[in-house]
C-alpha cells in the first residue's frame, strides 16, 4: 500500500524566514509525484509534478525536489500570501495506477 | 476554460432529504472524480468515471450515488445521509484515467455539507 506522509504538520515563519516541507513516500512504482496548494475551504490547486530522483522545479518562491524516498517543498523569503496547507501525493501502481495518496498536509502561516 | 465548477458552494440538509451535487468542466477532460474531505485530513477518494463510465468506487455507501450524464458533467445524488458524511466534497477532473505524472487533476473549489 502507498504511503505518504508530510511534516512538520503545521509550520509558522515569519516574512522573508525561508524553509523547507518534507513529504516521506512509499510507493509501488512511483509515476508521479505532485504538490498541491489548498486554501481553508477551497479545493486544492496544482504546483508541481515530480516523476525521478534527482529532478527539481521552480515557480516563484516554491522549488520543489525528488529523492527515492522523499520530496521536499523549499519557501524562499516566503509572503504572507503563501499561507496555505500543502499536501503532497503521490501516484504509484496501487489500484492500477489511477489513484491519488494523500499526504494530511502541511498547514503554513506566514506572518509579517 | 481551466476551471472546475462545483455547484452549490453550501448545502445544508436533513437526514431525510434527498439532494444533489454538481460539477462541470468544459477542459475536454475524459476522467472525472468525486473526493471528500474532512477538516485537516487528505482527500480521499470516493468515485471515478472515465469516460462517462464508472471506473472507480472505492466501497462508498450506496446513499452516495453517483451520475456521469455526459463528458462535461458529474453529479453525486445524496439520499439519507448520516451527520459522520458532513464533509468538503470535491470534484475533479483530469484528461485521461492513466497511471502516468501528466495526468494531473484539476479540482473544483468544493461543495460544503452539512448534514443535520
Amino acid at each position: 500500500e502507498d504511503q505518504v506522509t508530510q511534516s512538520p504538520e503545521a509550520l509558522r515563519l515569519q516574512e522573508g524566514e525561508s524553509s523547507s516541507l518534507n513529504c516521506s513516500y512509499t510507493v509501488s512504482g512511483l509515476r508521479g509525484l505532485f504538490w498541491y496548494r489548498q486554501d481553508p475551504g477551497k479545493g486544492p490547486e496544482f504546483l508541481f509534478t515530480l516523476y525521478s530522483a534527482g529532478e527539481e522545479k521552480e515557480k516563484e518562491r516554491l522549488k520543489a525536489t525528488l529523492t527515492k524516498k522523499e520530496s521536499f517543498l523549499h519557501i524562499t523569503a516566503p509572503k504572507p500570501e503563501d499561507s496555505a496547507t500543502y499536501l503532497c501525493a503521490v501516484l504509484g501502481l496501487t489500484g492500477g495506477g489511477n489513484k491519488l495518496t494523500f499526504g494530511t498536509g502541511t498547514q503554513l502561516k506566514v506572518e509579517l | 476554460d481551466t476551471e472546475v465548477t462545483q455547484t452549490p458552494k453550501h448545502l445544508v440538509m436533513g437526514m431525510t432529504n434527498k439532494k444533489s451535487l454538481k460539477c462541470e468542466q468544459h477542459m475536454g477532460h475524459r476522467a472525472m472524480y468525486w473526493y471528500k474531505q474532512k477538516a485537516k485530513k487528505p482527500p480521499e477518494l470516493m468515485f471515478v468515471y472515465s469516460y462517462e463510465k464508472l471506473s472507480i468506487n472505492e466501497s462508498v455507501p450506496s446513499r452516495f450515488s453517483p451520475e456521469c450524464p455526459n463528458s462535461s458533467l458529474l453529479n453525486l445524488h445524496l439520499h439519507a445521509l448520516q451527520p459522520e458524511d458532513s464533509a468538503l466534497y470535491l470534484c475533479a477532473s483530469s484528461p485521461q484515467l492513466a497511471a502516468s505524472g501528466a495526468n494531473v487533476l484539476t479540482f473544483g473549489a468544493g461543495s460544503r455539507l452539512t448534514v443535520l
